[in-house]
């Protein structure tokens, strides 16, 4: 089955800590993204990767680092620098030509204690 | 900016209810998107509307594109428990040379049995 996987779905972590999420999808899809959502939020872009090895920040890229080295892979970093990093985030993944047909992941729920 | 608001932002209804939903710009879009996110879990597309008037169904669910461009309205019919969950509406939107999704804040609808 094709599809997106995240994980894992739920993530703690200290405050203080660098943590990496896992974003892979084998839809063959060119193009990534990361989104952030917080309760009775909409989604807000972090960052986006159209192609391997290019990635460009979103609207809320401040603490946080990606990179993409595969194709079907597209890892989150949330850094210390992130000042409230506990949320729901969500990776997407949607053809070059088809951008705003974007498929999401199931999510991971990271809280920083 | 251009941003998407949604109303209402929650509905509380009983089973076999009808619901209306509606997502409003101050901006034209060219393309309106709705998404559904069940408890915990990535939005899914449902519906992806294209031409200012047209009315589109999938299954119980029906979309309009607003004929001026700057609204979007949702309807389910017969609302069923499993209808439950947030219902994003969604917009592209030009940055840095690339079209990227704008994401309302969502109507969180809850169905008593």
């Amino acid at each position: 089955d094709g599809g997106i996987t995240q994980s894992p779905k739920y993530l703690f972590r200290k405050e203080g800590q660098n943590v990496t999420l896992s974003c892979e999808q084998n839809l063959n899809h060119d193009a990534m993204y990361w989104y952030r959502q917080d309760p009775g939020q909409g989604l807000r872009l972090i960052y986006y990767s159209q192609i391997v090895n290019d990635f460009q920040k979103g609207d809320i890229a401040e603490g946080y680092s990606v990179s993409r080295e595969k194709k079907e892979s597209f890892p989150l970093t949330v850094t210390s620098a992130q000042k409230n990093p506990t949320a729901f985030y969500l990776c997407a993944s949607s053809e070059l030509g088809r951008r705003l047909w974007q498929f999401f992941g199931p999510g991971t729920r990271l809280t920083v204690l | 900016g251009q941003q998407l608001n949604q109303s209402p932002q929650s509905m509380f209804i009983q089973e076999g209810e009808d619901v209306s939903m509606n997502c409003t710009s101050s901006s034209i879009f060219n393309t309106w998107l709705w998404y559904k996110q069940d408890p915990g879990e990535g939005p899914v597309l449902l519906i992806a509307l294209y031409k200012a008037g047209e009315l589109t169904s999938n299954g119980r669910l029906t979309a309009q594109f607003g004929i001026t461009r700057k609204d979007s309205f949702l309807n389910i019919s017969a609302s069923i428990p499993s209808d439950v969950g947030i219902y994003f509406c969604a917009g592209p939107r030009s940055q840095g040379g690339s079209e990227k999704l704008v994401f309302g804040k969502g109507t969180k609808l809850t169905v008593n049995p």
